[in-house]
């Protein structure tokens, strides 16, 4: 079970849109459309902003997209704002009620 | 309103053993509708998932911790607990306690975390 890999970093000005990456293999991502992504700000805990591939929990604004092809996962930010400036991470579901995370990408907001 | 709030010892020794426990309020443990988890953040690093249970008592570990970790549930005192033995100072992390939503298979609900320092 190895971590899922993401971007160490993603930078955008505000109103831009930017996407993140998170790849998986055949045995997570690649089979699995239970893919999640959180947000988390410094010293807090991660909050869900995205679950099974591209689904949004109450409350999560609608700038925040999620989508998935093969073993790779994407969460698009549009719009973005300067409260965006955080870390983002994927999860995805792996198979006999296990989970793995990516390594995080922090956005910057410019 | 669900909380989860973490508990225990900010700093435990090389070698011994780290005991954590999640008390959950605002809702049942014993709903069949999720799992609780644990997770763990190195200080800079990323999120690692270190095992779930149900609230029958089934349990599910990262195949990298599984040697060194239990975890346990109350349904009675409505709480899940993490034991992890052996320790070194690459357990040194904020460890999290989450609610796992079963359909869905997505980590919904998080305690904020508490951070755990392994000193040799």
């Amino acid at each position: 079970q190895s971590a899922l890999t993401q971007p160490a970093s993603v930078s955008g000005s505000p109103g831009q849109s930017i996407t993140i990456s998170c790849t998986g293999t055949s045995s997570d991502v690649g089979t699995y459309d239970y893919v999640s992504w959180f947000q988390q700000h410094p010293g807090k805990a991660p909050k869900l902003l995205i679950y099974d591939v591209s689904e949004r929990p109450s409350g999560v604004s609608d700038r925040f997209s999620g989508s998935k092809s093969g073993n790779t996962a994407s969460l698009t930010i549009s719009g973005l704002q300067a409260e965006d400036e955080a870390d983002y991470s994927c999860c995805s579901y792996a198979g006999g009620s296990t989970w793995v995370f990516g390594g995080g990408t922090k956005v910057t907001v410019l | 309103q669900l909380q989860l709030q973490e508990s225990g010892p900010g700093l435990v020794k090389a070698s011994e053993t780290l005991s954590l426990t999640c008390t959950v309020s605002g809702g049942s443990i014993s709903s069949s509708s999720y799992y609780w988890g644990w997770i763990r953040q190195p200080p800079g690093k990323g999120l690692e998932w270190i095992g779930s249970i149900y609230y029958s008592g089934s349990t599910y570990y990262n195949p990298s911790l599984k040697s060194r970790v239990t975890i346990s549930v109350d349904t009675s005192k409505n709480l899940f607990s993490l034991k992890v033995n052996s320790l070194t100072a690459a357990d040194t992390a904020v460890y999290y306690c989450a609610r796992v939503v079963v359909a869905a298979s997505a980590l919904d609900d998080w305690g904020q975390g508490t951070l755990v320092t392994v000193s040799s």
